[in-house]
C-alpha cells in the first residue's frame, strides 16, 4: 500500500515537444505529491508539487494533472528542452512528516536537439 | 556553499568493514533525513530526525544500520558489517521543519562500494 508506480521507466522526446510522466499510487493517507528531477551524480532538487484538493498546478513550462479519484497524477513537460534531460520522480507522503516520502522508480527522461 | 554537504563523495571498503558517512544539512534546518537510492531506483526512507532525537528510524534495513545526530545539526549513517548489497548512493536531505510546506533539500549523496 505504500507503493507509488511510475511510467514510462524512459522516454525520448524532441525538442519542443511534450514530455509526459505518470504516477499512480495506493495509499489513500498520502495528501502531498512533488515531483523531483536528478542530474547525474547529483541529488534530486524538487521541481513542483501538488495537494489533492486541487486538479492542476502550473509552474512555467512544468505542470501537475492530478486525478485523487483514479489515485494518479502526471508531470507535463511542455516546450521540451535537453537541459531537462534527466530522470524525474514522483512521490508521494502524508500525515505528520512530509519530507518521508514513498518515491517512485524514475523516468529517464532524454531531449534531443 | 548554502546546501547540504555530504562527505566522502565516494567510499569504497571491503564486505565486513564498518563505515561512517557524514551529512552537514543547512543552518538552522531542524529536519534531517537519510535516504538510500540503489541504481535505476527511486531513493528509499532510512531515518529521520528532529533536531536531535530520530523521529522514525522505520526504513533501517536492519541492525547494522544506525545514524545519530547528537548536537542537532551534523548527522552521521554508521553501517557495521557492511555487506555487498549495501553498496548504494545513501542521500541526506534536510528541511527546515516537517510541515507539507516546508521542502527537502537533498545533497549529492556518497556512492558507497562494497566490495
Amino acid at each position: 500500500q505504500q507503493q507509488v508506480k511510475q511510467s514510462p521507466q524512459s522516454l525520448i522526446v524532441q525538442k519542443g515537444g511534450i514530455s509526459i510522466i505518470n504516477c499512480a499510487y495506493e495509499n489513500t493517507a498520502f495528501d502531498y505529491f512533488p515531483w523531483y528531477q536528478q542530474f547525474p551524480g547529483k541529488g534530486p532538487a524538487l521541481l513542483i508539487a501538488i495537494r489533492p484538493d486541487v486538479s492542476e498546478k502550473k509552474e512555467g513550462r512544468f505542470t501537475i494533472s492530478f486525478n485523487k479519484s483514479a489515485k494518479q497524477f502526471s508531470l507535463h513537460i511542455m516546450d521540451s528542452q535537453p537541459g531537462d534531460s534527466a530522470t524525474y520522480f514522483c512521490a508521494a507522503t502524508g500525515g505528520t512528516s512530509y519530507g518521508k516520502l514513498t518515491f517512485g522508480q524514475g523516468t529517464i527522461l532524454t531531449v534531443h536537439p | 556553499g548554502a546546501g547540504v554537504s555530504q562527505t566522502p563523495s565516494n567510499k569504497v571498503t571491503e564486505k565486513g568493514k564498518y563505515v561512517e558517512l557524514r551529512c552537514d544539512p543547512i543552518s538552522g534546518h531542524t529536519a534531517l533525513y537519510w535516504y538510500r537510492q540503489s541504481l535505476g531506483q527511486g531513493p528509499e526512507f532510512l531515518i529521520y530526525f528532529q533536531g536531535t532525537g530520530a523521529a522514525d528510524d522505520s526504513g533501517l534495513p536492519n541492525d547494522r544500520f544506525f545514524a545519530v545526530r547528537p548536537e542537532g545539526s551534523v548527522s552521521t549513517l554508521k553501517i557495521q558489517r557492511t555487506e555487498r548489497g549495501d553498496s548504494a548512493v545513501y542521500l541526506c536531505a534536510s528541511s527546515a521543519r516537517t510541515g507539507q510546506h516546508s521542502p527537502l533539500h537533498f545533497g549529492n549523496g556518497t556512492r558507497l562500494t562494497v566490495t
